[in-house]
């Protein structure tokens, strides 16, 4: 069976340090991958996603980029972090689904603090 | 484009009785529709989903939802939550507009079910 494995669970990190967030996924090939940040009350962001390794589509400008070293491993990373970066990160993947459409799966999220 | 309105931030209601949590979209071709639920600190799963046949869709932990076409629909219910049940939900769509099928999130619904 499929799983996605993301980490770390929760990050404490000071304004202008740098971040480094990974995302695995077993059991599958060349799937969709996906980051999304969850801010407080504002639903949930696409901020990457890529359909192949060194594929990567942004959907948003920001302070954030994303790699895809591997098939199934995903990076998040950002040079110098700000305030604003604060959130809920999480970490998916897809596959077609028979009937249409993507199946979406997610990881457990991690909890981003920027002091 | 498509876009989805989850026109509740919050939702409270006492335990055993009915729930009603809405969701309206927009978008300019045929279109796939999913409820993910999301228990505090964790990532988003998948309730049900509308891909096609059968308006009416059941879920996991005894939620169903209607698809709406004519008022562009989806809303979720149960007839009788329980205090687990207390979490956030969102609507999210999906069509082929954007040459993929990415899911658009809504801002999400906080039930919180009172004993």
């Amino acid at each position: 069976s499929q799983t996605i494995h993301q980490w770390p669970a929760t990050l404490v990190q000071p304004v202008g340090s740098p971040l480094s967030l990974e995302c695995t996924v077993e059991g599958t090939s060349n799937p969709n991958l996906y980051w999304y940040r969850q801010a407080a009350g504002r639903g949930l962001q696409l901020l990457f996603y890529s359909v192949g390794i060194g594929q990567i589509s942004s959907e948003v400008p920001q302070n954030l980029s994303a790699s895809r070293p591997q098939d199934r491993q995903f990076i998040l990373s950002s040079k110098k972090l700000l305030l604003s970066d604060s959130g809920f990160y999480l970490c998916a993947w897809s596959t077609p689904d028979s009937q249409g459409g993507e199946k979406l799966f997610f990881g457990s999220g991690t909890q981003l603090s920027v002091l | 484009a498509q876009s989805v309105t989850q026109l509740d931030s919050q939702v409270p209601v006492f335990e055993e009785a009915p729930v009603e949590l809405r969701c309206n979209y927009s978008s300019s071709v045929s279109v796939y529709l999913f409820w993910y639920v999301q228990y505090p600190n964790q990532g988003l799963q998948l309730l049900l989903k509308y891909l096609s046949g059968s308006t009416l869709v059941k879920g996991i932990n005894g939620f169903e939802a209607e698809f709406n076409k004519s008022q562009t629909s989806f809303h979720l219910r149960k007839p009788s939550v329980h205090i687990s049940d207390t979490a956030e939900y969102f609507c999210a769509v999906s069509d082929s507009s954007g040459g993929s099928y990415i899911p658009t999130f809504g801002r999400g619904t906080s039930l919180i079910v009172h004993p």
